[in-house]
């Protein structure tokens, strides 16, 4: 199974400042990993799809990056929606897998 | 406009079953495959189980299989999770998701996710 270790798993964080998860993959998973969102009570959304496209309707502020098994999610400028739970997913290598998640909290 | 709507999340006691729907609508439902992620109350996300388009291939975690069966009715644009031999580690909120693309099968990327379904499993 493909490990996602995201960290930190809580990221303490102002507004308007620039926050920076990060995502490993025990093993190479290509460009197929994605981030999603999720706040308290709701499903998660869909950020970022292989590695680095933005899906419909996601501000530009959300990034995504990465350099062999070691991703990022970069949001440049929080605003006060964006503080939520972060996963990854890799969607290579059956099973597909999930991170731990990141807590990006005020 | 896409909507997911689950449905059949209950309390169940250790050894039951119980079968979650997934009404879809907004989108042609036969063209894409269609996933379940559950979440424990406090935890992470686990994938569960695909189903292609067709429905003639489906896909499962290793801690369902042999328990679990997704299937579909295209013709209603339904997705299934008829779930037996419950045991407390299923408790969860059960998530239907949308993948992004035509194109995939077991792996997608969820564009759109129902609101979930929770079910209970008791000892």
């Amino acid at each position: 199974e493909t490990v996602l270790t995201q960290s930190p798993a809580t990221l303490s964080m102002s507004p308007g400042e620039r926050a920076t998860l990060s995502c490993r993959a025990s093993q190479s998973v290509r460009n197929y990993l994605g981030w999603y969102q999720q706040k308290p009570g709701q499903a998660p959304r869909l950020l970022i799809y292989e590695t680095s496209n933005r899906a419909t309707g996601i501000p530009a502020r959300f990034s995504g990056s990465a350099s062999g098994t070691d991703f990022t999610l970069t949001i440049s400028g929080l605003e006060p929606e964006d503080f939520a739970v972060y996963y990854c997913q890799q969607r290579y290598i059956l099973p597909l897998t999930f991170g731990q998640g990141t807590k990006v909290e005020i | 406009e896409v909507q997911l709507l689950e449905s059949g999340g209950d309390l169940v006691q250790s050894g039951g079953s119980l079968r979650l729907s997934c009404a879809a609508s907004g989108f042609t439902f036969s063209n894409y495959a269609m996933t379940w992620v559950r979440q424990p109350p406090g935890k992470g996300l686990e994938w569960v189980s695909s189903i292609v388009g067709s429905g003639g291939t489906t896909y499962y975690a290793d801690s369902v299989k042999g328990r679990f069966t997704i299937s579909r009715d295209n013709s209603r644009n339904t997705l299934f999770l008829q779930m037996n031999s419950l045991g407390v580690e299923d408790t969860a909120t059960y998530y239907c998701a949308k993948h992004l693309t035509t194109v995939t099968t077991w792996g997608g990327d969820y564009d759109y996710w129902g609101q979930g379904t929770l079910v209970t499993v008791s000892s």
